[in-house]
């Protein structure tokens, strides 16, 4: 079974700019969680979807946004860009039947300039 | 959400056991207490979770206070690859999940 893709890798954007980021998660399962990870703050977690609706949100500001789609793909939007994004952004999945097992994607790393 | 307190740093040998504690004193009844880990340059990688018994899997034990105010994921034997910052969660069920700092493990040859 394929894991958690995340695309692209790696992004370079300017202040200002916005960018999104994709995931694919592991087949079957429909929880799909957003992290951001900085040195100084950690990991910390942006929001979760379920069958395309947001579950939970963390404490981010609305340049924050996301969304699942049917087939439970995600992507995460972030508008205005400011140099404090810069971060690497992970995506994990979660099946039904363990929904404290997330699985996690190698991470799309952030770099505005 | 229930708060952890977890070492910054341990330092184990290679195949020596290592115990990782968390104390997470404001848990309550409905928790799950849950360790992940994190390679260099990966994301993290779920490792066990338990709720009031002891837990075994192919990675790691956890062993859960009696009081459940603390636990210790138990790894048996250290290997080079078992060097990662091991973060200890503890939340409700269906709740998201909140890293702390977690504890950065380094493992001596």
């Amino acid at each position: 079974k394929a894991g958690v893709t995340q695309t692209p890798r790696y992004l370079i954007k300017t202040r200002g700019q916005q960018v999104t980021l994709s995931c694919s998660p592991i087949s079957g399962h429909r929880s799909v969680s957003w992290y951001q990870q900085t040195p100084g703050q950690g990991l910390q977690f942006l929001f979760e979807y379920f069958s395309e609706t947001q579950r939970n949100k963390g404490n981010f500001p609305g340049r924050f946004s996301g969304r699942q789609f049917s087939n439970s793909r995600s992507e995460m939007n972030v508008s205005t860009l400011e140099l404090g994004d810069s971060a690497l952004y992970l995506c994990a999945s979660s099946p039904e039947r363990a929904p404290r097992m997330a699985f996690f994607g190698q991470g799309t790393r952030l770099t505005v300039v | 959400d229930a708060k952890t307190t977890q070492p910054n740093s341990m330092e184990s040998n290679e195949e020596e056991p290592v115990h990782l504690p968390c104390n997470h004193s404001t848990i309550s009844g409905t928790d799950y207490i849950h360790w992940y880990r994190q390679l260099p340059s990966q994301g993290p990688e779920y490792v066990i979770h338990g709720l009031t018994s002891n837990v075994n899997n192919r990675m790691a034990s956890l062993a859960i206070a009696e009081d459940r105010k603390s636990s210790t994921l138990i790894l048996h034997r250290a290997t080079l690859r078992d060097a990662a910052v091991y973060y200890c969660i503890v939340y409700p069920h269906n709740n998201d999940m909140r890293f702390g700092a977690g504890t950065r493990l380094t493992v001596k040859p």
